[in-house]
Formats: C-alpha cells, sequence, structure tokens
C-alpha cells in the first residue's frame, strides 16, 4: 500500500516553544492531508483538513494560529504547534488521501510532550 | 466530526475464538467505510475496507458486514491470533469528508 511518512515520531520540547510536525506522502500525489490528535485511551479527533496551495479548513474548538498547517507542495504538509504547553501533549497523526479520493492513508504518528 | 473519544471497550477473547468488533455511524450519507487496527504508539493501520452498495466483504482472516439500514459495521476476525491485539476504529467516509472514526475498541486476545 502507499505509504505515509511523518517525522519526527517523538519530540519533547519545553513549554512556550514551537514544534514542527511534517507529513510526507512518499509513492502518490496527497491534494488532501488530515491531521488528527489522539489523546490516551480515547479515538482520533480531526484537527483540521489540510489542502494543496489553499488554507487550511479547522475543526471547531481548534485554535488555528495555534496549530499552522502548510500544505506547500502534492507530498508535504507540515503542522506547527505555536507555543506549545503541557496541555498540548498529545500524538498527532496524518492522513493522506490520493488523488482519487478513497482509502486514507497514515503516518506513524508524533508523540509531543512538552515539559 | 461525529466522533468524540471516551474510554475505550474492551474486548477480550481467548486466542482461537472467533471476534466480533461492532461500530455504529450516524451519517446516511456515508459511502465508504474503513477498518483500522492501532497497535500502542503507531499510527492507524488499513485492515479493510467496504463500499455501501456491499454488505459484506472478506479479507485474509477478516470480514466486514454492513447494514445500511440500522447504520452498523462490524469487523470478524477468525481464529484470533495474539498478534491481534490492539484498538480498532472504524470510520466513514462521504464523498469528500474527512474521515470520522468511531471511538475505537480495544481487543486483548488471552493465550
Amino acid at each position: 500500500g502507499a505509504v505515509v511518512s511523518q517525522h519526527p515520531s517523538w519530540v519533547i520540547c519545553k513549554s512556550g516553544t514551537s514544534v514542527k510536525i511534517e507529513c510526507r506522502s512518499l509513492d502518490f500525489q496527497a491534494t488532501t492531508m488530515f491531521w488528527y490528535r489522539q489523546f490516551p485511551k480515547q479515538s482520533l479527533m480531526l484537527m483540521a483538513t489540510s489542502n494543496e496551495g489553499s488554507k487550511a479548513t479547522y475543526e471547531q474548538g481548534v485554535e488555528k494560529d495555534k496549530f499552522l498547517i502548510n500544505h506547500a507542495s502534492l507530498t508535504l504538509s507540515t503542522l506547527t504547534v505555536t507555543s506549545a504547553h503541557p496541555e498540548d501533549s498529545s500524538f498527532y497523526i496524518c492522513s493522506a488521501r490520493n488523488t482519487m479520493n478513497t482509502e486514507a492513508f497514515f503516518g506513524q504518528g508524533t508523540r509531543l510532550t512538552v515539559v | 466530526g461525529e466522533s468524540v473519544g471516551l474510554h475505550l471497550p474492551t474486548l477480550s477473547v481467548q486466542e482461537g475464538d472467533n471476534s466480533i468488533i461492532n461500530c455504529a455511524y450516524s451519517n446516511s450519507a456515508s459511502d465508504y467505510f474503513i477498518w483500522y487496527k492501532q497497535e500502542s504508539g503507531k499510527g492507524p493501520q488499513f485492515i479493510i475496507d467496504i463500499r455501501s452498495n456491499m454488505d459484506k466483504r472478506q479479507g485474509q482472516r477478516v470480514t466486514v458486514l454492513l447494514n445500511k439500514t440500522v447504520k452498523h459495521l462490524s469487523l470478524q476476525i477468525a481464529a484470533t491470533q495474539p498478534g491481534d491485539s490492539a484498538v480498532y476504529f472504524c470510520a466513514a467516509l462521504s464523498g469528500n469528508t474527512p474521515l470520522v472514526f468511531g471511538k475505537g475498541t480495544r481487543l486483548s486476545v488471552i493465550a
């Protein structure tokens, strides 16, 4: 199946700093990528939909100025957690759908810990 | 999105038995459904999918059943193995909308 690579797989940062997470589709072009957040023992919660070349669409309750999303090419989307706080500690997962808009492929996730 | 994360229900099965994991969806316009397996600390892995014009699809040791009348989806795992222990999510798609995930079920296989 298609491969989605997410980097880094884990990161620890100090409170108040910013962290960038990359999501790449390795063998297909992804016009749309999705960013999810998952807290322990909970389901994946959609944060935003990232469309190549346009602004991301954020879900209700997700601060767009805190979670900056850039989808500059058909193979790369980035999520930047700005001024991170301990409550932002979570597992962040990206997903990419190919241009046929069928199956979605997931990255391996990024464990963010803010101390 | 329609899914709200709550504490995960758990299904415990004996090794070798069959497992049935259930999922309900709310959007009657959903036309494509996927089951994912998520192991601890990893992203979801695709298991099997089904389109709304089907009511059953079989894979290797797995079967997905779709009942559109009651908006219900199930995943059956035959001869469950310890390696099947994970959290299983169903997800529904409608057109170009993002995947909406169910709350997930933790499958625990007892050796």
